[in-house]
């Protein structure tokens, strides 16, 4: 079992719709969850963190997690093509490495 | 700009050469990352600092060596590369190892291309 397990994609979706991006992780012990957008040729850039069980929300993003599933997802609402991109899920396991899921490619259609 | 600087940008090199990447964090960060990205595969981490202390070496080959003299700089030296060595290369940085507040943000990246 992949230690971070991400959906590869790609997740193709209309302009103004809800994105819903998903992520597992396999070290029950982890504490810390992100989400990182990466475009093409560029480095990975922080969207959210996360630590705690529920809902966070900032702007049109909202991440989710429930510790129990081992399972952290992101909403990205009212998408636009400027979201397409690479995400990438991020767990700190073992309490010091930062170990990233192979990412899942979206598409916003215009 | 992240805070994180990387450099080179770009690097060409024989295997027979010998390159390093520099890393610099202006962020009073205490913990530092190398990670390897390679076409369609998922990041690798490979090294990790912290406090100047490396705390883990993901089986990482003795061809790729890194060095940390204090908490804002990171160093990977290359020597004897092979041509699937050619990749991204990432540098990131972060306050901590674990816990809140600990997200790692990145530099721009070295592509490394070994021909």
């Amino acid at each position: 079992q992949k230690e971070v397990e991400q959906n590869s994609g790609p997740l193709s979706v209309p302009e103004g719709a809800i994105a819903s991006l998903n992520c597992t992780y396999s070290d029950r012990g982890s504490q810390s969850f992100f989400w990182y957008r990466q475009y093409s040729g560029k480095s990975p850039e922080l969207i959210m963190s996360i630590y705690s069980n529920g809902d966070k929300e900032d702007g049109r993003f909202t991440a989710q997690l429930n510790k129990a599933s081992q399972y952290v997802s992101l909403l990205i609402r009212d998408s636009q093509p400027s979201d397409s991109a690479t995400y990438l899920c991020a767990v700190i396991l073992g309490g010091f490495k930062t170990i990233f899921g192979a990412g899942t490619r979206l598409f916003v259609k215009a | 700009e992240t805070g994180v600087t990387q450099t080179p940008r770009h690097l060409v090199m024989g295997m027979t050469n010998k390159k390093s990447l520099k890393c610099e964090q202006h962020l009073g960060h205490n913990a530092m990352y190398w990670y390897k990205q390679s076409a369609k595969k998922p990041l690798e981490l490979m090294f990790v600092y912290n406090f100047k202390e490396q705390t883990e070496n993901n089986s990482v080959p003795s061809r790729f060596s890194p060095e940390c003299p204090n908490s804002s700089h990171l160093f990977l030296h290359l020597h004897t590369l092979q041509p699937e060595d050619s990749a991204l290369y990432l540098c990131a940085s972060s306050r901590g190892t674990g816990g809140q507040g600990t997200e790692a943000f990145f530099g721009q990246g070295t592509r490394l291309t070994v021909v």
